[in-house]
């Protein structure tokens, strides 16, 4: 049973560069949510991904968008790349079926983004 | 503004020892709790979790969590902690009504022979 993948592994940018970051979920799973986890701290949310679209997002800007395909796996863009973006990207997948499970998230190894 | 405090940043332990790790929040609504737990060098893993029901809940590797809704808690526990027990702890909760996971800033347990 494969669990939820992330590529890259590790990746370095310039300020002012764009990133693109990708994640397959968990078979068997439908939703996809992106998690930004900066050193020291507890992972803080980004949005949610149902269905192709944005179904919540937290309190990062615009320069942060994401993408679900119809296979469900997704990507995180980030624009206009800051020294404070540096951090652990992670994703989460979840059943987008109604109920508790819709609640439980599994998460990924996680791309290390450093931004010079 | 909602929050998710974990009170202890750094524990040390030796082996067989009892343990608690505290977690509050300040949602006022419906939630759903969690504690998920990293390993060095592994992702994050789901550890136990409550949705409703029995107010203590048992998760793997003999850890359970009671939650204690007038205190707004949901605190860790494990009655004799292992070497391999060494890993960061986070507590998370979800507002009933969202699909986010707020995380509190985790504890990082060592635990020595």
């Amino acid at each position: 049973d494969a669990g939820v993948t992330q590529s890259p592994t590790h990746l370095i940018k310039t300020r002012g560069q764009q990133v693109t970051l990708r994640c397959s979920p968990k078979s068997g799973h439908d939703t996809v949510s992106w998690y930004q986890q900066a050193l020291g701290q507890g992972p803080q949310f980004i949005f949610q991904y149902y269905e192709e679209e944005e179904r919540q997002r937290g309190n990062f800007p615009d320069r942060f968008s994401g993408h679900q395909f119809p296979n469900y796996s997704s990507e995180l863009n980030v624009n206009a790349l800051l020294l404070g973006d540096s951090a652990l990207y992670l994703c989460a997948s979840s059943s987008g079926l109604a109920g508790w499970s819709s609640h439980e998230q599994y998460f990924g190894p996680g791309t290390r983004l450093t931004v010079t | 503004a909602q929050s998710v405090s974990q009170h202890n940043h750094h524990v040390i332990l030796s082996e067989a020892a009892s343990l608690e790790l505290g977690c509050n929040y300040s949602y006022g609504g419906t939630v759903n709790l969690f504690w998920y737990v990293q390993y060095p060098g592994q992702h994050l893993q789901l550890l136990l979790k409550y949705f409703s029901g029995d107010p203590l809940v048992k998760g793997i590797k003999g850890f359970e969590a009671e939650f204690i809704k007038s205190k707004f808690s949901f605190n860790l526990r494990k009655p004799s902690v292992q070497w391999s027990d060494t890993a960061e702890y986070f507590c998370a909760v979800n507002e009933g009504s969202g699909y986010a996971l707020n995380f509190g800033k985790g504890t990082s347990l060592l635990v020595t022979p």
